[in-house]
């Protein structure tokens, strides 16, 4: 079974300032991890993937997240927050183990940036 | 790059009509998803198919049904709709492969009336 849990539900920034998005998850196996960025009315769009390659992962538009098997989080960051940035965020968990690789969605963070 | 395509994308009915959402993968990608999006939640997982066989299924009801084609497109069928329906039906396409990284559609929005 997997999970995943998005420890913040709303996150307030000011732009020009980091950003940090929080996840954990729990997984049978050794799990891909993800993170998608949902505009207002638009769709899911891949932002990062740790697939058990470099522990640190850079994405689109500045973003990246780190892979702590220990601490099992995979929190996202982005040095400089910028006023498109603002949208929903899903930390999604991956099982490659079964069949379709199906996708568990955290309940996501909104992120909103101040000017 | 191609994406991943659904259509419609909005579609008004009303209870107790049908609907029937398509989805068409990016090309050479074998496996496709269905999740639907409530309002203010996260996608929930429905079903998935992989080469044309139902792979995985999760919170689908009963009233609705899916298939793939053998140009690898999928259609998901749902009837006697209800006003809970109502969501974002989303569609996701990945490879073959130990990762499957998924690339979804800009979905399809389903009202129900």
């Amino acid at each position: 079974a997997q999970s995943v849990t998005q420890l913040d539900s709303h996150v307030s920034v000011s732009e020009g300032t980091p950003v940090l998005l929080r996840c954990n998850y729990s997984s049978s196996y050794s799990p891909s991890l993800f993170w998608y960025v949902q505009h207002p009315n638009k769709g899911l769009q891949l932002l990062l993937k740790y697939t058990s390659a470099a522990t640190l992962v850079k994405g689109i538009n500045g973003f990246e997240a780190e892979f702590k098997k220990s601490e099992t989080s995979f929190h996202l960051t982005k040095p400089s927050a910028h006023m498109s940035d603002a949208a929903e965020y899903f930390c999604v968990v991956s099982d490659p183990g079964t069949n379709a690789g199906k996708s568990t969605f955290g309940d996501g963070t909104t992120l909103t940036v101040k000017p | 790059a191609a994406g991943v395509i659904q259509s419609p994308r909005h579609l008004i009915k009303e209870k107790r009509e049908t609907a029937t959402l398509k989805c068409y993968p990016i090309p050479r990608h074998d496996t496709v998803y269905w999740y639907q999006q409530g309002p203010g939640q996260d996608p929930q997982f429905l079903i998935s198919f992989y080469e044309k066989m139902q792979s995985d299924k999760g919170s689908i009801p009963d009233r609705f049904s899916a298939q793939q084609f053998s140009d690898y497109h999928s259609e998901l069928n749902m009837s006697s709709l209800e006003l809970g329906d109502s969501a974002l039906y989303f569609c996701a396409s990945s490879q073959q492969g130990a990762f499957r990284t998924q690339y979804f559609g800009p979905g399809t929005r389903l009202l129900v009336l």
